[in-house]
């Protein structure tokens, strides 16, 4: 069965800090790639996405994140963390009937 | 655009008693339309998707006789959580997609229930 698995359960950053949450995923034929944001109190919002191209993908408020196929990862990326990124992210794999699998989730903590 | 909305937002009912959901595209006609599951620090567990006019696939696991779907239109789908319990108390997103978009999902708020 097709799987993400987020590797990250919870990350305690400092403003200004670099970040990168990984996700690895478990299906041998052609994805499509996600990364949702979950603030506090609010929904789902799509960061990025990854259909074909390019593989670095750029996203919303400062976000990336690079499709490396030959080892199933998307993992996401931003230089700068700032206090506001504080939420839950969540990696997200397309496969089939466009359902979507989502990873465990990454609780982002920044500290001002 | 792209706006879904859930309603009502919250909702707390005595053990027994049923509870519908709705979830509407408000911008945008949804060709196919999926109800999450999501328990606090958790992620999203998909329950069923379902498409216009057709019967649900559900999830394995997830009861049919007891989440009742029904896609009516395409901007309208409904959950309705038959016969609640506690234990069913959660928080049920919505989600919606749109032909052509490559599985790219658009999702409601969410709706808290609590079967008391």
């Amino acid at each position: 069965a097709q799987s993400v698995s987020q590797h990250n359960h919870h990350v305690i950053l400092s403003e200004a800090a670099s970040l990168e949450l990984g996700c690895n995923y478990s299906y041998g034929g052609t994805v499509n790639l996600f990364w949702y944001v979950q603030y506090p109190g609010q929904h789902l919002q799509l960061l990025l996405k990854y259909f074909s191209g390019d593989p670095l993908v750029k996203g919303i408020k400062g976000f990336e994140a690079e499709f490396i196929k030959s080892k199933f990862s998307f993992n996401l990326r931003k230089p700068s963390v700032q206090w506001s990124d504080t939420a839950e992210y969540f990696c997200a794999v397309n496969v089939f009937r466009g359902k979507l699998i989502f990873g465990q989730g990454t609780e982002l903590s920044v500290k001002p | 655009g792209a706006v879904v909305s859930q309603h009502p937002s919250w909702v707390i009912c005595k053990s027994g008693t049923s509870v519908k959901i709705e979830c509407r595209s408000l911008d945008f006609q949804a060709t196919t339309m999926f109800w999450y599951r999501q328990f606090p620090k958790q992620s999203l567990m998909l329950m069923a998707t379902s498409n216009e006019g057709s019967k649900a696939t559900y999830e394995q696991g997830v009861e049919k006789d007891k989440f009742l779907i029904n896609h009516a239109s395409l901007t309208l789908s409904t959950l309705t959580v038959t016969s609640a319990h506690p234990e069913d108390s959660s928080f049920y997103i919505c989600s919606a997609s749109r032909p052509g978009q490559d599985g790219e999902q658009f999702f409601g708020p969410g709706t808290r229930l609590t079967v008391l």
